[in-house]
């Protein structure tokens, strides 16, 4: 069974950092790009960042670029984004899924808030 | 900037038949955007319906099916049922490595 499990959410203030990861199993995580994708309270999905298999080319909306930095260890079947320099309006449940071409995988989200 | 379009919101009746569409505010939709269909209801991770356009996710019944209808990608239901009342959500692959998901349509089954 396929499964997507994202942790390191939290509490967090602007300006700060925080590192969510995204724990795989039940498929050949290394064959597969993976994407971060968020959703606002009460608002609709964004694609944030996508990576390759071998986590050498990095994609990002414009809306995070600069801030954000999409990884991957495929000996460990994780994947991770750090967000920096963090906003109030990056307040938001975080979903990491599979290649959006090919995939089905999703996660159930770690809900990330930015407020002092 | 790129937009990805859809209904805000759509109403049906149990039993017919509903076609929701994806759009874009310049140019047409095409196979090559990859359209991707996903439903979500409140509090609930989204479960995907479809990818690549026509292409059912594992255990989605054949009463959904996708495809490009005239310069939008489409989600159609046949038999409309109540616990089909959610949000569904499109996504476009917008070329060098970049997605872009639509606002969203909340269906409505009534």
């Amino acid at each position: 069974e396929v499964q997507l499990v994202e942790s390191g959410g939290g509490l967090v203030q602007p300006g700060g950092s925080l590192r969510l990861s995204c724990a795989a199993s039940g498929f050949t995580f290394s064959s597969y790009w993976m994407f971060w994708v968020r959703q606002a309270p009460g608002k609709g999905l964004v694609w944030l960042s996508g990576v390759n298999t071998d986590g050498t080319t990095t994609h990002y909306s414009d809306s995070v670029k600069g801030r954000f930095t999409i990884s991957r260890d495929n000996a460990k079947s994780t994947l991770y984004l750090h967000l920096n320099s963090l906003r109030a309006e990056d307040s938001a449940v975080y979903y990491c899924t599979g290649d959006l071409r090919i995939t089905d995988f999703w996660g159930q989200g770690t809900l990330v808030t930015v407020s002092s | 900037q790129t937009v990805v379009t859809q209904e805000p919101s759509f109403s049906v009746s149990p039993g017919e038949t509903v076609t929701l569409t994806c759009g874009l505010n310049s140019g047409s939709v095409s196979s090559p955007h990859n359209p991707g269909w996903y439903q979500q209801t409140p509090g609930q991770a989204p479960r995907t319906l479809m990818y690549s356009t026509n292409t059912r996710s594992s255990g989605v019944p054949d009463r959904f099916s996708g495809s490009i209808l005239g310069n939008k990608a489409a989600l159609t239901i046949t038999g409309a049922q109540a616990d089909d009342e959610s949000d569904y959500y499109c996504v476009l692959y917008m070329g060098s490595g970049i997605w872009v998901f639509g606002g969203g349509t909340k269906l409505t089954v009534l």
